[in-house]
């Protein structure tokens, strides 16, 4: 079975310039989670999705930080204009329905702000 | 508001030397406590869940327990491969929409 799968890897950015990060969930997953973990934190929510509609972005900063989650499958994640503080791993998991069921977590992709 | 502390922050064992990680909580209600790997430059990986006080689970070298208050991890006879950062997340049981909140994390290096 395939795992999560994120892209890119790696994105080096300037302060104030665009980004954008996507996700594949597994195969059937209806659930879709983005994390932010900052280096030597745990990850922190930042919007689940059950299919495509949102259930929570209580902690998604609204006014730079947009996701959407095309046809309930993919997911991307996107930051405009980008900020010194958002240099993290920003981490996609999915599960088969909600936080109770076995969160898969994909590899995570490195932002570095200038 | 929901804390999770995980201790040490750090713990560095010779292989062989068995020890115990520390997740305690504070949440109105727990519906569930999460154990995770990480590696280093990869996301966390699923290990246990637990639901209820009493409750233990075990894999391998690695056993968790949970109370009221806190959960343990304990790693027996530990390898060089159980080196990595484990963490502890919670989830509290007190109506309506709830997500997990993931402690720090405590980096395990385990020295042959």
């Amino acid at each position: 079975e395939a795992g999560v799968a994120q892209s890119p890897r790696y994105k080096i950015i300037e302060k104030r310039q665009s980004v954008a990060f996507w996700c594949n969930p597994i195969s059937g997953h209806a659930t879709l989670y983005w994390y932010q973990q900052i280096l030597g934190q745990g990850p922190k929510l930042l919007i689940q999705f059950q299919n495509n509609g949102v259930v929570d972005d209580s902690q998604l900063p609204k006014d730079r930080f947009s996701a959407e989650r095309l046809k309930g499958v993919d997911s991307t994640l996107k930051i405009q204009p980008a900020k010194l503080e958002d240099s993290a791993v920003y981490l996609c998991a999915s599960s088969t329905r909600t936080f109770t069921d076995t969160q898969y977590f994909g590899p995570g992709t490195r932002l570095t702000v200038l | 508001e929901d804390q999770v502390t995980q201790s040490p922050e750090a713990l560095r064992l010779q292989e062989g030397e068995s020890s115990s990680l520390n997740c305690s909580y504070t949440v109105s209600g727990l519906r569930g406590l999460f154990w995770y790997r990480q590696d280093p430059g990869k996301g966390p990986e699923f290990l246990f869940t637990l639901y209820s006080a009493g409750e233990e689970k075990e894999k391998e070298r690695l056993k968790a327990t949970l109370t009221k208050k806190e959960s343990f991890l304990h790693i027996t006879a530990p390898k060089p491969e159980d080196s990595a950062t484990y963490l502890c997340a919670v989830l509290p049981n007190s109506g309506g929409y709830q997500k997990v909140t993931f402690g720090t994390g405590t980096k395990l290096q385990v020295i042959p």
